[in-house]
């Protein structure tokens, strides 16, 4: 079956823009949660959506915002970009919330968005 | 709170040589899962094996074991018979099953692996 697809892949923004990125999970699954990775602060809890409801959020500035679909599928939003903002952002979807039992907790290939 | 350690910053290792990266955890929670993930330069973070807390018998997935010792809250990969495409940066992760950080994955800072012909 199909992998977790994001997109764009690479993307390059000025300073005020805005960026939609889109996730699209597994087939079937039904939790997407989104990370941000940067060199300094590493891997970084952005949110977490189930069943169309975000039910677990990091501790990012209300730039960064989220939503989800019906069919799962995700997309999440950062308005006034800043510098850094630089980073891969990477998607996660899993059958369950928490993939514990099942394992299934699985990644796309992520979105590195350069701002400049 | 959840948190992962990663004490190995690099690690390098010989062709056809086993390896073992390293990873604590610590949880007061008594249901939760560990994942190891490999991630190439490319970004994309690749799964590679799960331990359940409550699974009894290690987990081992083709030249991918991981050495899990709940008492000592460690959860270490082993890569055996290593290949030049393992160079990678390897991450454990742990998810809990319940409670307010349900539904996140918390890291490790990851270990750089090199290996070398």
């Amino acid at each position: 079956k199909a992998g977790v697809t994001q997109t764009p892949r690479y993307l390059i923004k000025t300073r005020g823009q805005q960026v939609t990125l889109s996730c699209s999970p597994i087939s079937g699954h039904r939790s997407v949660s989104w990370y941000q990775q940067t060199p300094g602060q590493g891997l970084q809890f952005l949110f977490e959506y189930f069943s169309e409801t975000q039910r677990n959020k990091g501790n990012f500035p209300g730039r960064f915002s989220g939503r989800q679909f019906s069919n799962s599928r995700s997309e999440m939003n950062v308005s006034t970009l800043e510098l850094g903002d630089s980073a891969l952002y990477l998607c996660a979807s899993s059958l369950a919330r928490t993939g514990v039992g099942t394992g299934e907790l699985f990644f796309g290939e992520g979105s590195r968005l350069t701002v400049l | 709170a959840q948190k992962i350690t990663q004490t190995q910053p690099g690690m390098f290792v010989q062709e056809k040589e086993a390896v073992t990266l390293d990873c604590t955890y610590d949880t007061s929670d008594q249901s939760y899962g560990l994942f190891w993930y490999k991630q190439p330069s490319s970004g994309e973070m690749i799964f590679l094996i799960y331990q359940g807390s409550y699974d009894e018998q290690n987990a081992t997935e083709g030249r991918y074991s991981l050495n899990f010792q709940k008492a000592r809250k460690s959860a270490n990969l082993v890569i055996s018979a290593s290949q030049l495409g393992d160079s990678a940066m390897y991450f454990c992760a742990m998810i809990s099953d319940r409670g307010s950080t349900l539904g996140r994955l918390y890291f490790g800072r990851g270990t750089q692996l090199t290996v070398w012909p």
